[in-house]
């Protein structure tokens, strides 16, 4: 079966202090992996995506395909970093995108 | 560019009647994509369309629920007889034409629909 679990629902962190919001996957192959975030009423927008390798606002993520994982992290969280997170893989065919359920990370001052 | 555009923003409708909602892509997108989320829970694929046509449609309820993306105009996700459960948010997003699988999608405002 295909699946996104994200197990946090709320993530909560002072701020500069590191944070990393879980993402486990489950596909029988070789998906891509997104993270795309929605700020207070915002539209949801990617943060950042496995095959571009990029760091985005100080946010990482490595595929583990071993432990079929995709964690966010980021070394010193900021207060603009609250929103909702969500995890999404696509298949290798394309198309739909499966999502996790979502993480909310709150960063207090 | 002004993005992915949803109307309406909120939707209220009684039990029985009919919701319609639109989904203009970005400019240059042949793509759109809409998905569903409930109270609580991430966002649920819903179904894949081009110009003219329906590429997937595996996570569309089998029943009252249509979609379409004609060569003019807007995409329309259709809901007829609406039901309590109906009540959710409903995405839209978009992505290019190309030969790459992994297109990046960007996504709507949402339309919140409320089912009285």
């Amino acid at each position: 079966a295909q699946r996104v679990t994200q197990p946090e629902k709320l993530l909560s962190v002072f701020k500069g202090a590191p944070v990393e919001l879980k993402c486990n996957y489950s596909y029988s192959g070789s998906p891509e992996l997104f993270w795309y975030v929605q700020y207070s009423r915002q539209r949801l927008q990617l943060l950042l995506r496995h095959i571009s390798r990029e760091s985005i606002k100080g946010f990482t993520a490595d595929l583990n395909k071993g432990e079929t994982s995709f964690h966010l992290k980021k070394p010193f969280a900021q207060e603009e970093d609250s929103a909702m997170y969500y995890c999404a893989l696509m298949g290798n065919q394309g198309g739909k995108l499966i999502f996790g359920q979502g993480t909310e990370l709150s960063v207090k001052p | 560019n002004a993005g992915v555009m949803q109307n309406p923003r909120h939707l209220v409708r009684r039990r029985g009647q009919e919701a319609r909602l639109r989904c203009s892509p970005m400019k240059g997108h042949s793509h759109v994509y809409w998905y569903r989320q409930l109270p609580e829970e991430g966002l649920k694929f819903m179904v894949y369309l081009q110009k003219e046509n329906i590429i997937d449609e595996s996570g569309m309820p089998k029943e009252r629920f249509s979609a379409e993306f004609p060569k003019e105009g807007p995409s329309i996700l259709r809901i007829q007889q609406v039901v309590r459960g109906d009540s959710a948010a409903y995405f839209c997003a978009s992505s290019l034409f190309s030969t790459s699988a992994w297109e990046t999608q960007y996504f709507g405002p949402g339309t919140r629909l409320l089912v009285l």
